[in-house]
């Protein structure tokens, strides 16, 4: 069973806009996880945020983690074509890791 | 460093015959998870080894599908036999550990299924 779900499925942008996306979950976690998938390759890495943190930046990439509500955002700022791809959220409990069902993003020239 | 290397890429065998993927992590991850990937959904866990040891196969259709890791390092993915549900990309990822740290995975490119 997937643990997180991404929120919206699909989102289409303009080159330079901001791209948010979110992820909601159901069960306490130690640590929130995302990553990209260019299409027809493997997921790579992008932030990880722990339980106790609200907020983490790396370049353009914005994580917010509220554990209240069991949700997390993603923001990409200044979006770029090559930011075009699927994202996926990643729940850590007990060294488990499950995956959401992903957000695909478009970014058009 | 090099990442996890998967093999083979694409794979196209017929209803009710057998495949197997081979995954070789990074040198050092003692931490070794095999994803089926159907397409348009998230990774789905099939498997989680530590070392040679089975940490979790809960998801793991065993009527069918096998999978073992020798000595702690490679591993293969069998199925047998497949079925056309089986379609999907087979995703091996591998995780040092870090004592406190959970850490990131490193994923291979994936193995592609096709069952006609």
């Amino acid at each position: 069973s997937q643990q997180g779900e991404e929120d919206p499925q699909a989102l289409s942008i303009q080159e330079g806009e901001n791209a948010t996306m979110n992820c909601s979950y159901k069960t306490s976690i130690n640590n929130l996880q995302w990553y990209r998938q260019n299409s027809g390759r493997g997921l790579v890495h992008l932030i990880l945020i722990r339980s106790n943190e609200r907020e983490k930046h790396s370049g353009r990439l914005r994580v917010t983690l509220d554990t209240s509500k069991k949700s997390s955002s993603l923001l990409i700022t200044a979006s770029r074509a090559a930011d075009t791809a699927s994202y996926f959220c990643a729940t850590v409990n007990d060294y488990k890791l499950s995956f959401g069902a992903g957000t695909t993003v478009t970014v058009r020239a | 460093e090099a990442g996890v290397a998967q093999s083979p890429r694409y794979k196209i065998i017929e209803k009710r015959q057998s495949v197997a993927f081979w995954c070789n992590p990074i040198s050092g991850h003692a931490t070794l998870y095999w994803y089926q990937q159907i397409l348009g959904q998230g990774p789905k866990l099939l498997i989680q080894f530590q070392n040679n040891g089975v940490v979790d196969d809960s998801q793991l259709p065993k009527d069918r599908f096998s999978a073992e890791r020798l000595k702690g390092v490679d591993s293969t993915l069998k199925i047998q036999p497949a079925k056309l549900e089986d379609s999907a990309v087979y995703l091996c990822a591998s995780r040092r550990i870090r004592r406190g740290n959970t850490g990131e995975l490193f994923f291979g490119e994936g193995s592609r299924l096709t069952v006609l």
